[in-house]
């Protein structure tokens, strides 16, 4: 299989806070991983991609400053929402590829933001 | 600018009936095509694929069709069940593009028992 953790699944913090979610591949070494973000009834925005042991690539329009990714190691990546406000809140989801030549994208469970 | 539509928000059909669910496209750069099935607060789960040299695959109940002249794929979904209500998502990439996906904004299956 090609699973793809996520944690928390939920969470909620005030508005100023930091925010921190995993992304782990639990059976495969993930070259590759992305983070998106999805509005209800919106489509699965990518806001970066990020390659273990380098910077991650942000799309335009995603601020680098306030979504600090970091890709450790080939089987974690971490998003950190910084300074945290309601207009965060939303539905962040990773993916993972096992070989860069593979359009495949295995998607983690998702982890539901609420900042009050 | 949407470079995936999927036009119909939402598709309703009797158990045991076809479901068609269409995707249309516009940058002709594109020359794989995924569906992905999700269920609510859970994430998306890799359905079946197409490359740009074929104009089908098969995968037991499932067939996807590319049109590359129309910019347009659809999924096939026969018989339909309800385990299939979900959101399905159509999304695409191109050689070159490090395996980034651009997404649909998905359509709403509900099969009816």
């Amino acid at each position: 299989g090609a699973v793809v953790s996520q944690h928390p699944s939920w969470v909620i913090c005030k508005s100023g806070t930091s925010v921190k979610i995993e992304c782990r591949s639990l059976d495969f070494q993930a070259t590759t991983m992305f983070w998106y973000r999805q509005f209800p009834k919106q489509s699965l925005m990518l806001m970066a991609t990020s390659n273990e042991g380098s910077k991650a690539t942000y799309e335009q329009g995603v601020e680098k400053d306030k979504f600090l990714i970091n890709h450790a190691s080939l089987t974690l990546s971490t998003l950190t929402v910084t300074s945290a406000h309601p207009e965060d809140s939303s539905f962040y989801i990773c993916s993972a590829i096992r070989d860069s030549s593979y359009y495949e994208q295995y998607f983690g469970p998702g982890t539901r933001l609420t900042v009050t | 600018d949407q470079q995936v539509k999927q036009n119909s928000p939402s598709l309703s059909v009797q158990e045991g009936r076809i479901s068609i669910l269409n995707c249309d496209y516009t940058n002709s750069m594109f020359d794989y095509f995924l569906w992905y099935k999700k269920y609510p607060a859970e994430g998306p789960t890799f359905l079946i694929s197409i490359s740009s040299i074929k104009d089908k695959n098969e995968d037991g109940r499932f067939t996807v069709f590319l049109n590359k002249s129309a910019k347009h794929l659809s999924l096939h979904i026969v018989p339909s069940q309800p385990g299939d209500s979900a959101v399905y998502f159509c999304a695409a990439s191109s050689t070159g593009a490090n395996s980034k996906l651009t997404f649909g904004k998905g359509i709403t299956l509900s099969v009816r028992p």
